[in-house]
């Protein structure tokens, strides 16, 4: 089955500053990698996407990137606010097929 | 907007027993997901669900749990004797058409 692997852990950025967050997984036949946010005590909240028949895509100051031959997609959060202190989750499916598998997770801390 | 919505949002039962958790997912999605989150881990699949059966299951998903969609609007996971290591956050998913996947808040399973 897929296994998608996620660093860093734990990541702290001063506010303003860029955030990245990387993963990779192992199924070559996924082809659907969306990003999650968990705040405390909800739920995972999309955030942004990606298809692999494209290689970026961005939303305001989030960004994601994919790299298919390499097998590993990044997400990218430009001029960070404390709001974006959350917990971010990676994932990866083959659509249609199976379900998704998440990353282990990456906690974000912006600190003011 | 739109939301899957859980309930309760905290159960306690003691080891044993059996637990129905409930959710309602999004009125026009087709496609329904439970997840488990146990505290400080990433999130894991257990089972999706459409056409009112079992499409995929993970191997946590043992004879012990069951799902159901017992009318048009609710979507039920039923853990017939609960163990300690089923406390965990369980979440609730639907999607629709597309590949887009959300989630309800979670419920809090406690296991004494």
């Amino acid at each position: 089955g897929e296994n998608v692997e996620q660093h860093p852990s734990t990541l702290s950025v001063q506010e303003g500053d860029s955030a990245v967050i990387k993963c990779t997984y192992s199924d070559s036949a996924s082809n659907y990698f969306p990003w999650y946010k968990q705040e405390l005590g909800k739920g995972p909240q999309l955030i942004i996407d990606i298809r692999s028949n494209v290689g970026e895509k961005k939303d305001q100051r989030i960004a994601v990137t994919l790299n298919k031959t390499a097998k590993h997609f990044s997400l990218h959060i430009t001029e960070t606010q404390p709001e974006d202190s959350a917990v971010y989750f990676c994932a990866a499916s083959n659509v249609g097929r199976r379900a998704l598998t998440f990353g282990s997770g990456t906690r974000l801390q912006v600190q003011p | 907007e739109p939301e899957v919505t859980q309930t309760p949002s905290h159960q306690v039962t003691q080891m044993g027993q059996e637990v129905i958790l409930r959710c309602v997912p999004i009125s026009n999605h087709l496609y329904f997901y439970w997840y488990r989150q146990i505290l400080g881990q990433k999130v894991e699949f257990l089972v999706s669900f459409y056409n009112n059966e079992i499409s995929e299951k993970s191997e946590i998903f043992d004879d012990q749990f069951s799902v159901e969609r017992p009318d048009g609007s609710n979507f039920t996971l039923k853990i017939r004797s609960t163990k300690l290591e089923d406390s965990a956050m369980y979440f609730c998913a639907s999607r629709g058409d597309n590949e887009k996947l959300f989630f309800g808040s979670g419920t809090q399973l406690s296991v004494l």
